[in-house]
C-alpha cells in the first residue's frame, strides 16, 4: 500500500463544475503539498499546508491532520484547469517528499 | 535567475555512457531536491541537499547515481554507465527554508533518453 493515496486517479468534469480531489496518507507529516503539472509542462506548487485551510483564487485546499486526509477543491472549473494534480507529504527527519501518483483532471468545455 | 534552471533540457545518450545533469536553483534557496519522473509513473525522490550537504540520499536508485552541490548553489546529478531504465525526466526543485520544505519551485526538467 502506498504511503500517499490519491483519488480519483482520473476525473473528467464539465466546465463550471465543482471538483474535489482527495489525498490520504499513512505517515506522520509536518506539511502537505499540492502540485499541478500541465501536460508536457513543468510542475507548479499550488499549496503547502500544515493545518486548516488555504484558498487561492478558485482553488481551496484543506487538511485534517487527525484523519490524515487532505482535499483540493476547484470551484467553477475551466478547461485550463486540466492537468495532473499531485499530493505530496513532507515528513521524517530529512524533509523528503513522498508523492501520490497524481490525479489526471480533464475539464471539458 | 528568476526560476530554477536545469540543463540540458533534453539528452539522448547511448547505454553505458555517463551523463551529467545540472540544476541552478533560485538564488538564496538553501534546500535543493532532485526527483525523477519515468514515463507514466509518479514522481520519485532521489536526493535532498541542505546547503552543500546531503542529509538524505536514500532515493538514489544505485551506486551509478551521485550528486553534489557546491557553494550552496548549483547542483549536478551524475549517472554513470547509463542503462535504459534510467530514461526519465529528472526534475530539480529548490526551497528557501531550512528545516522545513516551504514552497517548492521546480525546474522544467531534463529529459534523459538512454538508447
Amino acid at each position: 500500500k502506498n504511503e500517499v493515496e490519491q483519488s480519483p486517479q482520473n476525473l473528467t468534469a464539465q466546465e463550471g463544475e465543482f471538483i474535489t480531489i482527495n489525498c490520504s496518507y499513512s505517515v506522520g507529516i509536518s506539511a502537505l503539498h499540492w502540485l499541478q503539472q500541465h501536460p508536457g509542462g513543468g510542475i507548479v506548487s499550488l499549496f503547502m499546508l500544515s493545518s486548516g485551510k488555504k484558498k487561492h483564487g478558485r482553488l481551496i485546499a484543506t487538511i485534517n491532520i487527525q484523519e490524515k486526509h487532505s482535499s483540493l477543491h476547484i470551484t467553477a472549473s475551466h478547461p485550463r484547469d486540466s492537468a495532473v494534480y499531485i499530493c505530496a507529504v513532507e515528513g521524517g527527519a530529512t524533509n523528503k517528499l513522498i508523492f501520490g501518483t497524481g490525479t489526471l483532471l480533464a475539464v471539458q468545455p | 535567475g528568476a526560476g530554477v534552471s536545469q540543463s540540458p533540457s533534453n539528452k539522448v545518450t547511448e547505454k553505458g555512457k555517463d551523463v551529467e545533469l545540472r540544476c541552478d536553483p533560485i538564488s538564496g534557496h538553501t534546500a535543493l531536491y532532485w526527483y525523477r519522473q519515468s514515463l507514466g509513473q509518479g514522481l520519485e525522490f532521489l536526493i535532498y541537499f541542505q546547503g552543500n550537504s546531503a542529509p538524505d540520499k536514500s532515493g538514489l536508485p544505485s551506486d551509478r547515481f551521485s550528486a553534489e552541490r557546491t557553494g550552496g548553489s548549483v547542483s549536478t546529478l551524475t549517472i554513470q554507465r547509463t542503462q535504459q531504465e534510467d530514461s526519465a525526466v529528472y526534475l530539480c526543485a529548490s526551497s528557501r527554508y531550512r528545516g522545513s520544505t516551504g514552497e517548492l519551485f521546480f525546474g522544467e526538467g531534463s529529459r534523459l533518453t538512454v538508447l
